[in-house]
């Protein structure tokens, strides 16, 4: 079954730090999201990416945050310049023809 | 905007009881409406949607939720619970005119023994 893979599991970095978040969504998929989980809390939107653009981002997703998709396979969320706030799990997520979405298991970003 | 609600972050049952989660919404035209269960440490697995089909809508695991127009209410119940079945839950409405989803704060079910 196809599914939506993330790289790595879990990564800490440095405040200041640059750091990129990997994703491969499911093939056929057009629409892309990047979600994030502060622990304990709920699941909150920051992108969405179709046709090579942001089609929609939340106010958390400022300058700080960029998404790519560098070649036909990969999903990248970059954070500039890491804060101890941006710790969290991130999640990928990609749609295609139907509704639902279809998660990664996340990378758990810990920023130290 | 469009938002859900998770009455309840904590739901305990025992082995064999019924499970009930509840979700309301909140939107002037019937929106797209999900549930997701996330086991520990894991990302989030689709349990079933709601499109405007039928209303009562089964998905994985013996889980089923009923749409409610009249009481904007999305919620999941499943006959008997299993232990296997403690995870959190997660209740998302992908509103109206966009592809993201808004989730609810989520409710840690607990089954006891």
């Amino acid at each position: 079954e196809p599914e939506v893979t993330q790289t790595p599991s879990h990564q800490v970095t440095q405040m200041g730090q640059e750091v990129i978040l990997r994703c491969v969504p499911i093939s056929n998929h057009l629409y892309f999201y990047w979600y994030r989980q502060i622990l304990g809390q709920k699941v909150e939107f920051l992108v969405s990416f179709y046709n090579n653009e942001i089609s929609e981002k939340s106010e958390i997703f400022d300058d700080q945050f960029s998404v790519e998709r560098p070649d036909g396979s990969n999903f990248t969320l970059k954070i500039r310049s890491t804060k101890l706030e941006d710790s969290a799990m991130y999640f990928c997520a990609s749609t295609g023809q139907g509704t639902e979405a279809f998660f990664g298991q996340g990378t758990r970003l810990t920023v130290v | 905007a469009q938002s859900v609600t998770q009455l309840g972050s904590h739901v305990s049952v025992s082995e064999g009881a019924l499970v009930l989660l509840r979700c309301n919404y909140s939107s002037s035209v019937p929106p797209y409406l999900f549930w997701y269960v996330q086991y520990p440490n894991q990302g989030l697995q689709l349990l079933l949607k709601y499109t405007s089909a039928a209303t009562l809508v089964k998905g994985i695991n013996g889980f089923e939720a009923e749409f409610k127009k009249s009481e904007t209410s999305f919620h999941l119940t499943k006959p008997s619970a299993h232990m296997s079945d403690a995870a959190e839950y997660f209740c998302a409405v992908n509103p109206s005119g966009t592809y993201k989803y808004i989730f609810g704060t989520g409710t840690r079910l607990k089954v006891l023994a």
